[in-house]
């Protein structure tokens, strides 16, 4: 099945930079790739994602990449603020066995003022 | 607010027992998801359901159940607790269920506590 590596754990930045999480995936097959921040104690909320046919995707401070070749993944967040404190989560899944998303382990990212 | 709604919020139970956790996915959604997140196992892909049909399973236990019903509710029944069931659950939901990568839409979790 789908295994997916996320790098690093954690991350700590300071207010204004620019933050990167990196993850890899091992099914070929695997055609979408959402990334969800968590909260303490809340819900996954998808922030962004990337479908097999793309390789970049932008919103505002938020962009993907997709290195469909190298099988992998980023998260890049710009001019970081102490709100993006949180937990991040890559994700991916495949046309086929339905749409199960084979997570991450997750990067705890502290925004430092 | 996703649309997704779960209850209960919390849950206090003892090991042996049995609980059911249930979701209502967002209006127009067909397919309900559920995921176990523990701090040592990340989040999990249990079950899923589309339009009463379970569509793909994953490392569920085999003392946990699941079902969709006509009105797309779903209920996740954990029976014979352990301690290690212990978890945030989360529901999620989505249009279809497979294809090009469906947005999946996640609930608030309930947080089941077995002592």
């Amino acid at each position: 099945g789908e295994n997916v590596e996320q790098h690093p754990s954690t991350l700590s930045v300071q207010e204004g930079d620019s933050a990167v999480i990196k993850c890899t995936y091992s099914d070929s097959a695997s055609n979408y790739f959402p990334w969800y921040k968590q909260e303490l104690g809340k819900r996954p909320q998808l922030i962004i994602d990337i479908r097999s046919n793309v390789g970049e995707k932008k919103d505002q401070r938020i962009a993907v990449t997709l290195n469909k070749t190298a099988k992998h993944f980023s998260l890049h967040i710009t001019e970081t603020q102490p709100e993006d404190s949180a937990v991040y989560f890559c994700a991916a899944s495949s046309t086929g066995g339905g749409n199960k998303l084979t997570f991450g382990t997750g990067t705890q990212l502290k925004v430092e003022l | 607010d996703s649309g997704v709604t779960q209850t209960p919020k919390h849950l206090i139970t003892a090991t042996g027992q049995r609980v059911t956790l249930r979701c209502s996915p967002r209006s127009g959604d067909l397919s309900v998801y559920w995921y176990q997140q523990s701090l040592d196992q990340g989040l999990q892909f249990l079950i899923q359901y589309y339009n009463g049909e379970e569509r793909a399973k994953g490392n569920i236990l085999e003392r946990f159940s699941a079902q969709q019903f006509p009105d797309l509710h779903s209920e996740l029944n954990l029976s014979s607790l352990e301690l290690g069931d212990s978890a945030l659950y989360f529901c999620a939901s989505s249009v279809r269920g497979q294809g090009a990568g469906d947005e999946q839409f996640f609930g608030p979790g309930t947080r089941l506590t077995v002592l």
